[in-house]
């Protein structure tokens, strides 16, 4: 059984690109969550998708920044016209249940994705 | 959301115990204090998780007192590979999110 599935692990895009990052939750998952974490800097949540659903995005910048999980497939966090300040290793979680509490508990975090824009 | 607080940095030297105290004044009744481990370049990993008195488990123990508004991760006998970034995390199962805060840099000492 896997783990959670972040690819690429580094991106390098320049100024005004646009950079899309895939995470494949653990198998039977359903719950996935993006954070984002600037160098010296603890994690900062960004998104809570469910299949289909975007659930909580109030991390997520209002501009230029998306995010899906479609039925099929893994979980996208797409970022438009990349500017300097999107530096920054963006991780993915999945959860069995919501919350991460109880005897299913813990959230099952990838390896992340370092994303350089130059 | 309920924040938390630790130290921001320790040393200690192999062999010796470790505790990491986090403070989480208002945290919930519905809530469970969560300990995570960051090696650079890597995901955080669930170390342990607790509601309240004492859980132990193969890596760490975990203490929470009665008031539940702070808790301390016990490392026994750290190694130069417990060196990490640590994690204290108050989570609930009606949440979306969680405070990760800046967490304890441990770093280990031949």
């Amino acid at each position: 059984n896997a783990g959670v599935m972040q690819n690429p692990r580094h991106l390098v895009r320049r100024r005004g690109q646009e950079a899309r990052l895939r995470c494949s939750p653990m198998k039977g998952h359903s719950h996935v969550y993006w954070y984002r974490q600037l160098p010296e800097e603890g994690l900062k949540f960004m998104v809570y998708l469910q299949k289909e659903n975007i659930i909580d995005e109030s991390g997520m910048p209002k501009e230029r920044f998306s995010a899906e999980f479609p039925k099929e497939g893994p979980s996208i966090l797409r970022i438009q016209q990349v500017v300097r300040g999107d530096s920054a290793a963006y991780f993915c979680a999945s959860s069995l249940l919501r919350g991460g509490t109880g005897p299913n508990y813990g959230y099952t975090f990838g390896s992340g994705t370092r994303l350089t824009v130059v | 959301l309920a924040k938390t607080t630790q130290p921001i940095s320790m040393d200690s030297y192999e062999g010796q115990e470790v505790n990491i105290t986090c403070s989480h004044n208002n945290i919930a009744t519905n809530d469970y204090i969560t300990w995570y481990q960051q090696f650079p370049s890597q995901g955080p990993r669930f170390i342990i998780q607790g509601y309240k008195t004492k859980v132990t488990n193969e890596v760490a123990s975990l203490f929470i007192p009665a008031d539940r508004k702070s808790s301390t991760l016990s490392l026994p006998r750290v190694s130069l590979s417990d060196t990490a970034v640590y994690y204290c995390l108050v989570m609930t199962n009606t949440g979306n999110q969680f405070y990760f805060g800046t967490g304890t840099s441990l770093t280990v000492i031949p």
